[in-house]
């Protein structure tokens, strides 16, 4: 298992202001994930973030407004940039371990609300 | 085109009412199929990954079992702290990622 922590919790921004949301998990990955989940909605997958390499982003999700880094094996951030009511969500980021078994983590969540 | 249907999206139990959710899936090719319990406002929980059909999982008073097109999660005697989102994904062998449910919400009244 694994040990994920985010940061902030939760916040409050203004439009037109970003955030960057942080990720620290206690052990090395090498596939960490940023979802997204809006209220009342499953979870939706913004980008796949590699160590060493680009962020992968999936339809609809651009790297201008949701900038991602991965530093090393530990650790990733996410930015929502230029934020809208819109990107009120859940931010979520996530682990893989792989091997003899495949499980995947999740962190506690970063509520974003935007004014 | 790879899918997962949960249903039903909303289920309500009286506390000691055993009952079970239902995922069923679509892919070409499954490496493992998940199973998550979250609360509001937080995130996704671990629960079980299930590999083959006729495996299964236990944990406290949930089970999970697997066939090649469904996935049942077995609540027994549920008490009212099992209220939660339980969410079901796969994950395909031909993708790195995971293909989630829109979830069933359980709530268990006392």
């Amino acid at each position: 298992s694994a040990v994920i922590s985010q940061k902030p919790s939760r916040d409050i921004c203004q439009r037109g202001t970003s955030l960057t949301i942080q990720c620290q998990v206690d052990s090395q990955v090498t596939m960490m994930f940023w979802y997204r989940q809006q209220p009342g909605q499953s979870l939706t997958l913004i980008a796949t973030a590699n160590q060493g390499s680009e962020a992968t982003y999936e339809s609809g999700f651009v790297i201008d407004k949701f900038p991602i880094s991965r530093p090393n094996l530990t650790f990733s951030t996410l930015t929502v940039s230029n934020m809208s009511p819109e990107d009120s969500s859940i931010y979520l980021c996530s682990v893989e371990f792989t091997g003899p078994l495949y499980e995947q983590y999740f962190g506690p969540g970063t509520r974003l609300t935007v004014t | 085109e790879d899918q997962v249907t949960q249903s039903p999206e909303a289920l309500r139990l009286q506390e000691g009412e055993s009952s079970s959710l239902n995922c069923s899936y679509t892919v070409s090719g499954l490496r493992g199929l998940f199973w998550y319990r979250q609360d509001p406002g937080k995130g996704p929980e671990f629960l079980f990954t299930l590999y083959s059909a006729g495996e299964e999982k236990e944990k406290e008073r949930l089970k999970a079992t697997l066939t090649k097109k469904e996935s049942f999660l077995h609540i027994t005697a549920p008490k009212p702290e099992d209220s939660a989102t339980y969410l079901c994904a796969v994950y395909p062998d031909s993708s790195y990622k995971l293909i989630f449910g829109s979830g069933t919400r359980l709530l268990v009244r006392p």
